[in-house]
C-alpha cells in the first residue's frame, strides 16, 4: 500500500516570494509522483510528474519538484509566486510492489496556497 | 479543457435515492478512473476500467456501481443514497497502453458535485 502526507495544509506567501509545498510518501519498490493543481471549482491539472530519471522535475507554470528516495520526499518548489498560483495543490503516487496497480492515484491531503499582493 | 467531460455539473437529490453520472474520456484514452473528492475523507480512488473491463478497485462502496461502454463512455451509479455520500465525483482518463498503465498522465473532468439531502 502506499500513502502520501502533505506536511503542510496551508501556506501564504507574498507575491514574488518563493514557496515550497512539502510531500513525504511510504516507499515502495517502484514509485511514480504526481503534482496536481486545483483552481476553484476546476478539476485537476498535471503540474509535474516524475516516473524514472533525472530527480530534478519540471513542470507548467515555473514550477519544479525534487525527488529525494532518501527521504522519501517530492518537495514542490516555485522561485517566485504570483496572485494566479492561489489555488490548492495535491500530491500524488502509484506504482507497484510486485503486482501490478494500473495507475490508481493515491493523493495527500492537499496543501492550499494562498497568495497575498 | 482538458478533453474529459462530465455530466451533469450539479445534482441535488434526497436520501435513499439513485443517481447516475456520466464521463466521457479524452479521444482515445482507454482507461478511465473514477475519484471522490470530500471535505473529511479527500480525493479518493473508486474505479478503474480499461477499454470495457474492470480493472482496479478502490474504497469503493457497495451501493455504488460503474461500467465503460463500447464507446469508452462510462458511468457511475449510487444508489440508496445517503447523506455522506454528497461530495465531488471526477472522472479522469488516460491512454492506458498495457505497458504504460502505471505513469500514465491522468486528466481530470470538471467535477459532478452531488448534493445529498
Amino acid at each position: 500500500a502506499q500513502s502520501v502526507t502533505q506536511l503542510d495544509s496551508q501556506v501564504p506567501v507574498f507575491e514574488e516570494a518563493p514557496v515550497e509545498l512539502r510531500c513525504n510518501y511510504s516507499s515502495s519498490v517502484s514509485v511514480y509522483l504526481f503534482w496536481y493543481v486545483q483552481y476553484p471549482n476546476q478539476g485537476l491539472q498535471l503540474l509535474l510528474k516524475y516516473l524514472s530519471g533525472s530527480t530534478l522535475v519540471k513542470g507548467i507554470n515555473g514550477f519544479e519538484a525534487e525527488f529525494n528516495k532518501s527521504q522519501t520526499s517530492f518537495h514542490l518548489r516555485k522561485p517566485s509566486v504570483h496572485i494566479s498560483d492561489t489555488a490548492e495543490y495535491f500530491c500524488a503516487v502509484t506504482g507497484s510492489a510486485g503486482g501490478t496497480s494500473y495507475g490508481k492515484l493515491t493523493f495527500g491531503q492537499g496543501t492550499i496556497l494562498t497568495v497575498h499582493p | 479543457d482538458s478533453g474529459v467531460t462530465q455530466t451533469p455539473k450539479h445534482l441535488i437529490t434526497a436520501t435513499g435515492q439513485r443517481v447516475t453520472l456520466r464521463c466521457s474520456p479524452r479521444s482515445g484514452d482507454l482507461s478511465v478512473y473514477w475519484y471522490q473528492q470530500s471535505l473529511d475523507q479527500g480525493l479518493q480512488f473508486l474505479i478503474q476500467y480499461y477499454n470495457g473491463e474492470e480493472r482496479a478497485k478502490g474504497n469503493i462502496l457497495e451501493r455504488f456501481s460503474a461500467q465503460q461502454f463500447p464507446d469508452l463512455h462510462s458511468e457511475l451509479n449510487l444508489s440508496s443514497l445517503e447523506l455522506g455520500d454528497s461530495a465531488l465525483y471526477f472522472c479522469a482518463s488516460s491512454a492506458g497502453g498495457t505497458s504504460v498503465l502505471v505513469g500514465d498522465t491522468q486528466y481530470f473532468g470538471p467535477g459532478t458535485r452531488l448534493t445529498v439531502l
